[in-house]
């Protein structure tokens, strides 16, 4: 079975600062996507980032950006510029590229953004 | 675009009784709705996975005679608690997924179930 583990249940970052969130996976399976999600203090959750494994180039998207690493199966999450926007819960997820695309989520790491 | 809605946002129950939860895809045909339960500072557990006009899979554990569901179009999905208690009390999060081309879920705003 697949599984997500991020270590960091809490950080914490300096406003304009750069912070770098952990993730690390599991599995057997040779297709499958990453993504980042985020957990305002609303609850509703949005996509942050994703990463099909296929791909070697990381993703990027605007402040975010990804560290994959697939033989050490790692998923960093970087957020450049932080903004007290950014200060949310923040959960990794695995997908399997076979399956109905049933999610599977770390524990979450709470960022918090200091001005 | 690939907006999700819920409702209600927020409901109370007397025990006992049950209670209807929707989620509409708004801009986007759903082929896989997805539904998370998520207790105070916990992550997602998925309960089950619908398909448009198919039987919903349920995950190890969780009671399909307690927890129905009906995807009865690619807009719209639906989690009926029935007889709820107040163990039953959490956040109740929904989730669609757009194609079969894309892996990624779009997921509502949420509902917070109260069983008093």
């Amino acid at each position: 079975a697949q599984t997500v583990t991020q270590s960091q249940p809490e950080m914490s970052v300096q406003e304009a600062e750069t912070v770098t969130l952990s993730c690390t996976y599991d599995t057997s399976e040779s297709d499958y996507y990453l993504f980042w999600y985020k957990q305002p203090p609303s609850r509703q959750m949005i996509l942050v980032i994703r990463q099909e494994a296929y791909k070697q180039q990381n993703a990027t998207e605007n402040r975010f950006s990804v560290n994959f690493q697939k033989a050490a199966k790692s998923f960093s999450l970087k957020i450049s510029d932080s903004q007290l926007g950014d200060a949310a819960m923040y959960f990794c997820a695995y997908a399997s590229g076979g399956s109905q695309g049933n999610l599977i989520f770390g524990k979450g790491t709470k960022l918090s953004v200091k001005p | 675009g690939a907006v999700v809605s819920q409702h209600p946002s927020w409901v109370i129950c007397k025990s006992g009784t049950s209670v209807k939860i929707e989620c509409r895809s708004l801009d986007f045909q759903a082929t896989t709705m997805f539904w998370y339960r998520q207790f105070p500072k916990q992550s997602l557990m998925l309960m089950a996975t619908s398909n448009e006009g198919s039987k919903a899979t349920y995950e190890q554990g969780v009671e399909k005679d307690k927890f129905l569901i009906n995807h009865a179009s690619l807009t719209l999905s639906t989690l009926t608690v029935t007889s709820a208690h107040p163990e039953d009390s959490s956040f109740y999060i929904c989730s669609a997924r757009p194609g079969h081309q894309t892996y990624e879920q779009y997921f509502g705003p949420g509902t917070r179930l109260t069983v008093t």
